[in-house]
């Protein structure tokens, strides 16, 4: 699986968007780029995950540059439950393929 | 739908004792992993199950660690004897072939502390 590369740490305003960046250089044509979170004492949550397109859901919105070698999570308005470490993951969308998790952004919200 | 459940929640045992996890995945979700989380790193994956059969343990330390999952339902993870280095969180995870992005949903973890 490529390695991604994230900022250690970011804090944003409540009620702001949260961008929060990746790099993953050596991604491979078949491999996805997956987001995950976690909030403190919980495991960690899916929010989304995509290929080459631009994904929306309920909790994000998922920017993929063209050339597929950095992506950016949007969080539209950053709430104080959004405070947590969100992880950055290339991996083949197959069943059986484990999560390689690297240390994560951790994102603190501010009021 | 019911989440991932674990138990116990937290678990304080001396080195070389033994302790064993407990992990009941969401319904009809045939793999599952065991997943041991250091503090201040992510979660690194122990052992990999595709209904009961191992898909991958190549990072579990098979000397003291151990993980069945009968019936290709519920799943326990043992260590025996357990050392200090041991404390950390044991998450367990399930996911769907159904799901078209096979995400994984994680339980709440085990905080195991050796003393």
């Amino acid at each position: 699986d490529a390695k991604t590369t994230q900022p250690t740490s970011m804090d944003c305003a409540e009620g702001r968007a949260a961008n929060l960046p990746c790099n993953h250089s050596t991604i491979s044509g078949n491999e996805y780029v997956y987001w995950y979170r976690q909030i403190h004492s919980q495991g960690p949550q899916y929010i989304i995950h995509g290929l080459k397109n631009n994904e929306t859901n309920e909790m994000a919105s998922l920017i993929i540059t063209e050339d597929r070698k950095s992506s950016t999570l949007i969080l539209p308005h950053a709430t104080l439950r959004d405070t947590a470490v969100y992880y950055c993951i290339v991996k083949m969308a197959a069943a059986g393929n484990k999560l390689t998790f690297g240390g994560g952004t951790r994102v603190l919200v501010k009021p | 739908e019911a989440g991932v459940a674990q138990s116990p929640r937290y678990k304080i045992i001396e080195k070389r004792q033994s302790v064993a996890f407990w992990c009941n995945p969401i319904s009809g979700h045939a793999t599952l992993y065991w997943y041991q989380q250091i503090l201040g790193q992510g979660p690194k994956l122990l052992i990999q199950f595709q209904n009961n059969g191992v898909v991958d343990d190549s990072q579990l330390p098979k000397d003291r660690f151990s993980a069945e999952r009968l019936k290709g339902v519920d799943s326990t993870l043992k260590i025996q004897p357990a050392k200090l280095e041991d404390s950390a969180v044991y998450l367990c995870a399930s996911s769907s072939y159904r799901d078209r992005g096979y995400e994984q949903y994680f339980g709440p973890g085990t905080r195991l502390t050796v003393t």
